[in-house]
């Protein structure tokens, strides 16, 4: 295991539900990452926290809103989301100001948008 | 804007084999280059992590070599096993850049027996 847990692992909701994804990082890092992954794309980078404080919006709808209580918990909130925004979503972590950042991911929410 | 391309297509390989996979990138100019792994349902591994002023890095059967002048990064496994199978995915940084990463699509390897 690397240290960052996901819940659910599986969702499936309708457009017009409300769900929120859960991240949470057991090793005393300061930067957690969200990241979605759709087939054979490149990771899009979403949002980026720094000490709890987001730095780092990547022109994400607004129907995604993350919250990031303390920098061990990290979710995103879902909100009418569209078929196109089923994907993997992953959390990360990493320990910022070493200058070469290596993130840790947890394992992902595979989520389905009907 | 910035573009990293890997192997398009999937790569398969005879098990004792060496496998090569590319990473190519344009518009950037990185600080240093990581190396993921990613089994199916499951999120990036951190392999290893090559700097800009650095050629080649080895670790066990991985060799990860960078070159800024063709602004690409190769990675290599050698005598490769059945359990190396697995999507790798290269990520470029900077130091100004916050610990943020920029990935590639990544390139899916099957290695058989």
């Amino acid at each position: 295991e690397t240290g960052v847990t996901q819940t659910p692992r599986h969702l499936v909701m309708g457009m017009t539900n409300k769900k929120s994804l859960k991240c949470e990082q057991h090793l005393g890092h300061n930067a957690m990452y969200w990241y979605k992954q759709s087939a054979k794309k490149p990771l899009e980078l979403m949002f980026v926290y720094n000490f709890k404080e987001q730095t780092e919006n990547n022109s994400v709808p607004s129907r995604f809103s993350p919250e990031c209580p303390n920098s061990s918990h990290l979710f995103l909130h879902l909100h009418t989301l569209q078929p196109e925004d089923s994907a993997l979503y992953l959390c990360a972590s990493s320990q910022e100001g070493r200058g070469e950042e290596t993130q840790y991911f947890g394992p992902g929410t595979r989520l389905l948008v009907l | 804007s910035q573009k990293i391309e890997q192997n398009s297509e999937a790569l398969n390989i005879q098990e004792g084999k060496t496998a090569t996979l590319t990473c190519n990138y344009t518009n950037y100019s990185p600080a240093y280059l990581q190396w993921y792994r990613q089994d199916p349902g499951r999120g990036p591994v951190f392999l290893l992590l090559i700097r800009e002023n650095e050629k080649e890095k080895r670790k066990e059967r991985l060799k990860v070599t960078f070159d800024t002048t063709l602004k690409q990064s190769l990675f290599h496994i050698t005598a490769s096993q059945p359990a190396d199978s697995a999507t790798y995915l290269c990520a470029l940084g900077a130091y100004n850049q916050g610990g943020k990463l920029i990935f590639g699509q990544g390139t899916e390897l099957s290695v058989k027996p």
